[in-house]
């Protein structure tokens, strides 16, 4: 079940620095991976997603690094600005029956100073 | 290009009303699509889940029900609300695997329910 009175985990960080934001998953099957990005009041976004035969993965201003052997996943913001401050997700995929699904992490609230 | 759209944005409704939320998408065919509940502070959690018009898988039981009338038509209902039904909804689609397996889920913009 959910837990009562969870506080998202926040970072704050000064506009211009880089961000790093980490994930654990939880299943060693899990082969596909995404970083979404929430700002209030709307739905994810998507920002970049990686393989699991991958250890990193380069966008633009975002990069994702994978560590299968202690199930973590990262994502680093280059030179954060006000508009990155967000509610950040991983997911992970699994397979479910003939299909998959994603398990969502429960976000890390990134907060840019000016 | 593809896009989705969720109405409506925000809702108040009393408690033991019905509900129904819409959701569609334009721009591709044959669309996996999902329902998904968000409360404060908290992960998404699944609700329902479709491969094809009128084929709806739940994930967790509840108060909610969920129907594919149309290929891209996604919509979320209730014959009477309860309290804990209150949340924010969020609709999303998919390429099914055969079409793409690697390809992420793609969102609304989500509807913020409120029970009164």
């Amino acid at each position: 079940g959910e837990s009562v009175g969870l506080h998202l985990p926040t970072l704050s960080v000064q506009e211009g620095d880089n961000s790093i934001i980490n994930c654990a998953y939880s299943n060693s099957a899990s082969d596909y991976f995404i970083w979404y990005k929430q700002e209030s009041g709307k739905g994810p976004q998507f920002i970049i997603d990686i393989r699991s035969n991958m250890d990193k993965r380069q966008g633009q201003r975002v990069t994702v690094l994978l560590n299968k052997t202690v199930k973590h996943l990262s994502l680093q913001i280059a030179a954060t600005q006000p508009g990155d401050s967000a509610v950040y997700f991983c997911a992970e995929r699994k397979m479910w029956g003939s299909n998959y699904k994603l398990t969502f992490g429960k976000g890390t609230l990134l907060t840019v100073n000016p | 290009s593809q896009t989705i759209h969720q109405w409506p944005a925000t809702l108040v409704q009393p408690v033991g009303s019905p509900l129904s939320l819409e959701c569609t998408v334009e721009g591709t065919s044959n669309p996996n699509l999902y329902w998904y509940r968000q409360a404060a502070g908290r992960g998404l959690q699944l609700l329902f889940y479709s491969v094809g018009i009128g084929q709806i898988s739940s994930e967790v039981p509840q108060n909610l029900s969920a129907s594919r009338p149309q290929d891209r038509q996604f919509i979320l209902s209730s014959k009477k609300l309860l309290l804990s039904d209150s949340g924010f909804y969020l609709c999303a689609w998919s390429v099914p695997p055969h079409r793409g397996f690697n390809q992420p889920q793609h969102f609304g913009d989500g509807t913020r329910l409120s029970i009164l």
